[in-house]
């Protein structure tokens, strides 16, 4: 049952590198989201999609785009990193039916951008 | 916009202590809401969730009420264990455009044995 994962768990860039967060789920969930996790700001909302080809800005979008060509992955990109960008970066998704407002995460991606 | 506010921590109790964490929201409708816990180097889990006005929720010995006229959803258990030390968010979540969550700043809780 491996429910939401996310590759890599570790990277570290330098400041102006480009890199692809990848989220995957095996439970047919319709929503996906990508959320970072910074010391004493809690979880601030990406990015997320509501389905298959379409996505939606979150909190805090600037500098990073996202994709979702199939329904099980969401793609978090980082055209140009920036050390403001050093963070932990959670995946999750939900489903409007069944368990509803429940969102499943994954493990995280720690992100150093020197 | 919608928000949640809880209590600095980091919180360190005794094993068997009584724990309380305080968590207030502002929202327009009626939103449902959680405690999330994260355990270290790991994502978040969902503790326990209430979706409407005075409903209880409970999970593994702690629980929160939905009160509505207090905006509020204050965490309890009644005797901690030194493996519930982790961080726990209060989050809401609105289901307008898809079900946004948002999280308050989290608490880390210590317990010493």
């Amino acid at each position: 049952n491996a429910g939401v994962t996310q590759t890599p768990k570790f990277r570290v860039l330098k400041t102006g590198q480009s890199m692809t967060l990848l989220c995957a789920q095996d439970m047919n969930h319709e929503y996906m989201y990508w959320y970072r996790q910074d010391p004493g700001m809690g979880l601030r909302l990406i990015h997320y999609s509501v389905g298959e080809g379409t996505t939606a800005k979150g909190e805090v979008p600037d500098g990073y785009n996202v994709s979702r060509l199939k329904k099980q992955n969401f793609l978090l990109g980082l055209e140009s990193a920036a050390p403001s960008q050093t963070s932990v970066y959670f995946c999750a998704s939900s489903s409007p039916s069944g368990e509803g407002e429940k969102l499943f995460f994954g493990s995280g991606t720690q992100l150093s951008v020197l | 916009g919608d928000s949640v506010t809880q209590m600095e921590g980091p919180v360190t109790l005794s094993e068997e202590a009584f724990l309380t964490i305080n968590c207030t929201y502002t929202a327009t409708g009626y939103p449902s809401l959680f405690w999330y816990v994260q355990y270290p180097g790991e994502g978040l889990q969902l503790l326990l969730k209430a979706t409407k006005a005075d409903d209880k929720g409970s999970n593994k010995g702690f629980e929160a009420t939905y009160r509505k006229e207090t905006t509020s959803f204050h965490l309890e258990k009644g005797s901690v264990q030194v493996s519930d030390s982790a961080v726990y968010f209060c989050a809401l979540t609105s289901n307008t455009g898809g079900f946004k969550t948002i999280f308050g700043a989290g608490t880390r809780l210590f317990v010493k044995a």
